[in-house]
């Protein structure tokens, strides 16, 4: 099975700044996705990261304020842009397609 | 909204069988359901999936009711650290043969695991 690996692995950061999270796949993936995870609450969907082309956003989500890249089959980026504290969550990545998704350990963010 | 429902809470006894409902009615018929679980700060572990026959892994046993309206994951021998919450999981939408794509988490099930 895949093994993922996201970082940073937790930050604190200000209100109005962007924050990077990197995603690396052990292997090459079709599917990469991110999810949210706030404070209790189950995971939830923000989009499919998709390999040369533009991100498929959920609904309630938009590519401005989470901006996906996709570079190859192994690499994926989200940044949460112009931060609040409703950003505080924990953002993971997952990979899959003919494997069953697996996921990171997730980057855990503070807003101040 | 989640496509699942399950019991927000259950208990087990240390080296007794945990099974864990779940209710999945408006699955469609080449959806897949997976079974993930999320201990303290880590990511949600991948246990087990299946269509409509009963799966086994060394992890779990899924048993799929004949009309796949509902499923039960077992942990045969629950120990201290299958403490976790469980997620019963369906894709969003059948757009990958129904073998994958888009999961779909509900509220899961925090399982305890007591000596």
């Amino acid at each position: 099975s895949a093994v993922i690996s996201q970082k940073p692995s937790r930050d604190i950061c200000q209100r109005g700044t962007s924050l990077t999270i990197q995603c690396q796949v052990d292997s090459q993936v079709t599917m990469m996705f991110w999810y949210r995870q706030q404070p209790g609450q189950s995971l939830t969907l923000i989009a499919t990261a998709n390999q040369g082309s533009e991100a498929t956003y959920e609904s309630g989500f938009v590519i401005d304020k989470f901006p996906i890249s996709r570079p190859n089959l192994t690499f994926s980026t989200l940044t949460v842009s112009n931060m609040s504290p409703e950003d505080s969550s924990i953002y993971l990545c997952s990979a899959g397609g003919d494997q069953p998704q697996h996921f990171g350990d997730g980057t855990r963010l503070s807003i101040l | 909204d989640a496509k699942t429902t399950q019991p927000p809470s259950m208990d087990c006894a240390e080296g007794r069988a945990a099974n864990l409902p779940c209710n999945h009615s408006t699955i469609s018929g080449n959806e897949y359901v997976y079974w993930y679980r999320q201990i303290h700060s880590q990511g949600p572990q991948y246990i087990i999936h299946g269509l409509k026959n009963n799966e086994t892994n060394e992890m779990a046993s899924l048993i799929i009711t004949e009309d796949r309206k509902s499923s039960t994951l077992i942990l045969p021998h629950a120990t201290l650290r299958d403490t976790a919450v469980y997620y019963c999981t369906e894709p969003l939408e059948s757009n990958y043969g129904g073998s994958q794509g888009n999961l779909i988490f509900g509220k899961g099930t925090k399982l305890s695991v007591k000596p």
